[in-house]
Formats: C-alpha cells, structure tokens, sequence
C-alpha cells in the first residue's frame, strides 16, 4: 500500500527565505505527483503536476522535482511571503485512472 | 465558470438523521471524488465516479451512499448519520482521473451531534 509521508507537519520562516518542502513516498511504481496548496477554511488548488516521465515543473516562484527512483519529491519556494502562508499537501497516483493517495500536509507559515 | 460548487457549506445533525450533499462542477469533467479531511488523518477517498451513471468504493465508504444521474452532479448521502462523520467533506473533479490535476471545492463542514 502506498504511503506518502511529509515532514516536518509545521514550519516557519521569515519573509524573503528560500525554502523546501519535502514529499516521500513508500512506492514508486508512481504515475504522476501533484502538488497543492490549502488556505485554512477552503478547499484544496492545484499547484503543480508533474508526471512520472519528468523531472521538474515550474510556476511562477514555484518548483516542483520528482525523483521517482528514491521515491521523493520536493517543492522549491522562492522568496517566500507571507501570503504564501498554507499547507501544502503532495500526492501520488499509480495509474492515469487511479485514484490519488495523499500526504498529510506541511502547514507554512512565513513571518513579516 | 463557477468550477466546483459544494451545498450546504455547513450543517449540524442529529445522532441517525439523515442528508445528503450536493456536488456541482461545470468543467464537463468525467471524473469526480468524495473525500473526508479529518485532523491528524489527512485526506481519504470516500467514493468516485468515473463517469455518468457510475460510482466506485474509495478507502472509507462504509455510512455513506453516492450517485452521479447527471455528470455535471454527485450527491454524497448520510443515511443515518453518526457522530464519527463529524468531518469536512470536499468534493473533487478531474477531467480524466489522474491524468489531469484535480480541482477542488470548498467543502462542507458537517458536525453530528
């Protein structure tokens, strides 16, 4: 069974700060990943989705990698700010129509 | 477009009353999925459909009945409610399953008292 694990559960970090998120995964015999974010109160967004056949994708401040191999995946924020305060949850997916199984997410906060 | 709509945002029920949830998303998405969020547990699926007519068993179905008549819909039922379903229900479509990042609603925040 698939296990996705993110740690740390919480961070913190002042505004300016280059940082990283990181994703684990138990198997990866894994068909895509995706990054989200979710704002307290609100439904999950789609932040990036990277297929098992890349290696990054990028938005704006954000990057995502995948290295399938050692089953890891991290999310690259640059010059962080305060509104990208949230959690941000991975997910992986073994099968174009397979369902996504989820970590528990990374609460960020970036201090003033 | 309005993406994924989620009716009510919140509700309180009695120990054995039932409702049901109503899912919307006018993206023509073929799939769409269930999930519960509870603290210190994450996300889990709860049921999902694969199209029109059809409905699957997710992680955690069990007290829980779905249906998808219309593709653009999918109702979530309680059909008698316990105070393990206190918990925030999101509603979720993809155009084809994991193919294409999901898109979300904001919930439902269901306290059963």
């Amino acid at each position: 069974k698939q296990e996705v694990t993110q740690i740390p559960a919480a961070l913190s970090v002042p505004e300016g700060e280059n940082l990283v998120l990181n994703c684990s995964f138990t198997d990866s015999a894994i068909y895509n990943l995706q990054w989200f974010r979710q704002d307290p109160g609100k439904g999950l967004t789609s932040l990036l989705l990277i297929q098992s056949s890349q290696r990054e994708q990028t938005s704006g401040r954000l990057n995502a990698s995948l290295d399938k191999s050692s089953g890891r995946s991290t999310l690259y924020i640059a010059a962080s700010q305060p509104g990208d305060s949230a959690t941000y949850l991975c997910a992986v997916s073994p099968g174009a129509n397979s369902k996504l199984t989820f970590g528990k997410g990374i609460t960020l906060s970036v201090r003033p | 477009n309005a993406g994924v709509t989620q009716t009510p945002k919140f509700r309180v029920l009695k120990t054995g009353q039932s409702m049901t949830l109503l899912c919307a998303q006018d993206m023509n998405h073929e799939y769409m999925y269930w999930y519960r969020q509870d603290p210190g547990m994450g996300l889990r699926l709860i049921h999902y459909s694969v199209g029109e007519g059809t409905t699957a068993k997710g992680e955690v179905p069990d007290g829980y009945n779905v249906s998808r008549l219309k593709k653009q819909n999918f109702l979530l039922g309680l059909e008698s409610a316990a105070p393990s379903q206190t918990s925030v229900y999101f509603c979720a479509s993809s155009f084809r399953g994991a193919y294409n990042e999901q898109f979300f609603g904001p919930g439902t925040r269901l306290t059963v008292l």
